[in-house]
């Protein structure tokens, strides 16, 4: 099947600075995207989700934006602290018998120096 | 609410013997899933479980197998482990399926040798 992917592998920043990070979808019929963040050693945690029917949602510090004309979705977080530092991970889900089986891309690692 | 558990936290197979990975969930939730974690990957779903007595393949499903126990646990188990089976190994749960967020355990980190 298609696959969700990432354009950078890896971003750093400083703290305070704002993070914006990308993924790419191939799928037309994907109509939900989450993303996830994942410390070291821990299982991913929810961050924000989107539907299709959307183009922007707004979180505390992290806001989602997805673009369907040209299938991408970035995740930007406000003010990055420390704390960010973690991979993200972009997930689809194509809906309809699907509803529910997510298909994840290979995640950003984001670094946040003091 | 511990929310979602699994063990054990580590293990080290070598090939062809079995083991069973367990999970559960204590909030209700009437969705389970369980993904694997292969280093510098995304996750990819190997089963999960709608509702309670339903299981269904995901993405990577061979070489495993599946239990959903009652509504709080979901065990996944090889039957004989591969070198290829070496992974970490994720359940998740959610509320309804694909309708809300799906929340991870901590993790199972396999070596088979």
């Amino acid at each position: 099947g298609e696959s969700v992917g990432l354009h950078l592998p890896t971003l750093s920043v400083q703290e305070g600075d704002n993070s914006i990070i990308n993924c790419a979808y191939s799928n037309s019929a994907s109509d939900y995207f989450i993303w996830y963040k994942q410390e070291s050693g821990k299982g991913p945690q929810f961050i924000i989700d989107i539907r299709s029917n959307m183009d922007k949602r707004q979180g505390q510090r992290v806001t989602v934006l997805l673009n369907k004309t040209v299938k991408h979705l970035s995740l930007q977080i406000a003010a990055t602290q420390p704390g960010d530092s973690a991979v993200y991970f972009c997930a689809e889900n194509i809906g309809g018998t699907s509803y529910g089986k997510l298909t994840f891309g290979q995640g950003t690692i984001l670094t946040v120096h003091p | 609410n511990a929310g979602v558990t699994q063990t054990p936290k580590f293990q080290v197979l070598k090939t062809g013997q079995s083991m069973t990975l367990q999970c559960a969930q204590d909030m209700n939730h009437n969705s389970m899933y369980w993904y694997r974690q292969d280093p510098g990957m995304g996750l990819r779903l190997i089963y999960y479980s709608a509702s309670e007595g339903t299981t269904d393949k995901g993405e990577v499903p061979n070489g495993y197998n599946v239990s959903r126990l009652n509504k709080r646990e979901f065990s996944l188990r090889l039957e004989s482990a591969a070198p290829s089976q070496t992974s970490v190994y994720f359940c998740a749960s959610s509320g309804r399926q694909g309708k809300d967020t799906q929340y991870f355990g901590p993790g199972t980190r396999l070596t088979v040798l």
